[in-house]
Formats: structure tokens, sequence, C-alpha cells
């Protein structure tokens, strides 16, 4: 089992609200990464971070913003959720130097009414 | 270039047959070719993964085929059990782009028993 947690596992959250989705991995991995998937679908990568103050775009815009501060943390925030930010995002981590393969998270599945 | 394209999207399998799921792609680029299991409610895990340098890998009942030059890669699930329905992804990852994975469309797998 990956010691990459992602908190909460489930978010029901009204229109408007800002939210902050954790991940945080006691692996001491570089690389972090945000995927979003929905139900049944492909994963798309959003935004991803080779360490520490480091964090890039991924292939699919998102609204959302990520922070990496600490080699563990990589949040994601959304500053106004919207109805169409409804998905579950996957976090996951992976060592370059090590070439580990990437290890992920159990998602948090957000919904926006 | 960056796509995998996996099929089918879906199939159903009799308890102790085979299970054959095919990706293929274009960006030769691509370095590493990973099989990840998603269960629902769960984020993907590694099954089996392979580098283009080898023709196959075998793990258990799980084994990787790998044509360079066809750029096509498949994943054979012998003596299918209940316990391996279950949505897979091939994924192919690119060096030059942070290691990032690019991910095929997903196969349902159901084994009926």
């Amino acid at each position: 089992e990956a010691d990459i947690y992602q908190t909460p596992r489930y978010l029901v959250i009204g229109t408007g609200k800002k939210i902050t989705l954790e991940c945080s991995q006691t692996m001491g991995h570089d690389k972090m990464y945000w995927y979003q998937q929905d139900p049944g679908m492909e994963l798309h990568l959003i935004h991803y971070s080779y360490g520490v103050n480091s964090t890039e775009k991924g292939d699919l815009s998102s609204e959302s913003t990520v922070s990496r501060i600490r080699t563990e943390h990589f949040p994601l925030t959304l500053e106004s959720a919207r109805p169409s930010h409804t998905s579950q995002y996957l976090c996951a981590s992976s060592d370059s130097s090590l070439n580990t393969e990437a290890f992920f998270g159990q998602g948090t599945r957000l919904t926006v009414v | 270039q960056q796509q995998v394209k996996q099929s089918p999207q879906s199939l159903i399998v009799q308890k102790g047959g085979i299970s054959i799921i095919n990706c293929a792609y274009e960006n030769t680029a691509f370095d590493y070719f990973p099989w990840y299991q998603q269960f629902p409610g769960k984020g993907p895990a590694l099954l089996i993964a392979i580098r283009p340098d080898v023709s196959e890998k075998k793990e258990g009942r799980f084994t990787i085929s790998f044509n360079k030059s066809a750029k096509q890669f498949s994943l054979h699930i012998m003596d299918s059990q209940p316990g391996d329905s279950a949505t897979y992804f091939c994924a192919a990852r690119v060096v030059e782009y942070g290691n990032k994975l690019v991910f095929g469309a997903g196969t349902i797998l159901r084994v009926k028993s």
C-alpha cells in the first residue's frame, strides 16, 4: 500500500465556495501530480510539480491552482467551485532519482451543487 | 502524439479465460509503459510495467507483450478470476515532460463466475 493520502475522500459543496483538496505523501518523492478523472473515464493530468516551489500546468486546462511549499504536501485549490468542477481528483507521486512508477492516492470525489 | 489509444472499452470474460487489452501509441519518446488496475472508489495501482527494450514481461497471471515496431502493447490476464474485475488503464511515460504519465481511456473488465 502506497503512503499517499488524500482528504477528504468525498466532498459535496455549493457553487461559489472555495475548496482545498489535500494530498500528502510520506515517501519523500520529489515529483507530485494531480489528475482529474470523470467516472469510468481516463485520467487527465491537470498539475504537476518537480519539487518544492515548482508547479506546472498539465495537459488538461483547469481553473484550480496548486502549491508545493513542502516536499510531502501538494494541495489543490478551487477559488470558486462550479458544477463543472464535479469530478474525481487523484493525487500521485514518484521518485525521479529511483525512477519509480507513480503511486496514487485513493482520490477525492468532488460534487459541486 | 501524446495519446495512448486503448481497446476495448469493456470486456466480459468467463472465469478461467484469457483477458486481452490492447494499447497503441505514436510518440517514440515514451520510455516506460505501465498498466494500472483500478477498483471502484480506489486510486489506480500499478499492476505491471515494461520498457521498450523488452518484448514480453510476465508476473504471475499477468503478461505484457510489447511490439516496438508496431508501437503497440497489450495486457494478457491468464486464468481470469472474478477478483480481477476492475478498470485497467495502460499508460506511457514521457521522460522529457517530467516523467508524466499519459493514460489510455481504460477498459472495464468483468469476469463472470
